[in-house]
């Protein structure tokens, strides 16, 4: 059973296109983020929505928006790809919101975005 | 603004060969400082949660220990399924985001 799923695994693009990328989790966390890997494998915080409200939005262009239609899923799009958006993204969630007492957060199998 | 360090980058190992990785942190108030194992072309795997200083947690071949200013991930008589990129992360008090290193290669031969 696949705990948290993204899609697709690899989306290869040409700069200017919009894009998105789908999170679903069915672990009934309350909580999802968006991270992005370089190519160095620095893992870095995008967005995080608890129960579908946005409580994370780090220094990110406005060309990248999540959307929460539920609790189970978190979507990522991305208007107008440059080529520094290449990078692999990864969905993770949680169980816990804003409260007390520290959570983990499981992650997704990653999408790799390669713009040309 | 919170901070992640590990050392070293890379770290090559024969099988039996015990060894520990370095994680330095700086941050105003941990609530919680995970370890991460993360194979090529996977997402980040869950190993450990620590606390408090002075915690230890255990997973087969794999030790975590914490301080106050880093943690250790000790890897006891390795074997080369243990070859990944090992991630530490601190979790603020007054956040909810993990904040990374940049991780640790392990690459164990036979």
């Amino acid at each position: 059973d696949t705990a948290v799923s993204q899609t697709p695994k690899y989306l290869v693009t040409q700069m200017g296109n919009d894009k998105s990328i789908k999170c679903e989790q069915n672990l009934g966390h309350d909580t999802m983020y968006w991270y992005k890997q370089d190519s160095k494998k620095f893992l870095k915080i995008m967005f995080s929505y608890n129960n579908k409200e946005l409580i994370i939005n780090e220094t990110v262009p406005n060309r990248f928006s999540p959307k929460s239609p539920d609790k189970a899923h978190l979507n990522l799009h991305i208007n107008s790809l440059e080529l520094g958006d290449s990078a692999v993204y990864f969905c993770a969630s949680s169980p816990y919101p804003l409260a007390g007492g520290t959570d983990t957060q499981y992650f997704g199998p990653g999408t790799r975005l390669t713009v040309l | 603004e919170d901070q992640v360090t590990q050392s070293p980058e890379a770290l090559r190992l024969q099988e039996g060969e015990s060894s520990s990785l370095n994680c330095s942190y700086t941050v105003s108030g941990l609530r919680g400082l995970f370890w991460y194992r993360q194979d090529p072309g996977k997402g980040p795997e869950f190993l450990f949660t620590l606390y408090s200083a002075g915690e230890e947690k255990e997973k087969e071949r794999l030790k975590a220990t914490l301080t106050k200013k880093e943690s250790f991930l000790h890897i006891t008589a390795p074997k080369p399924e243990d070859s990944a990129t090992y991630l530490c992360a601190v979790q603020d008090l007054g956040f909810q985001k993990l904040v990374f290193g940049t991780g640790t290669r392990l690459l164990v031969s036979p």
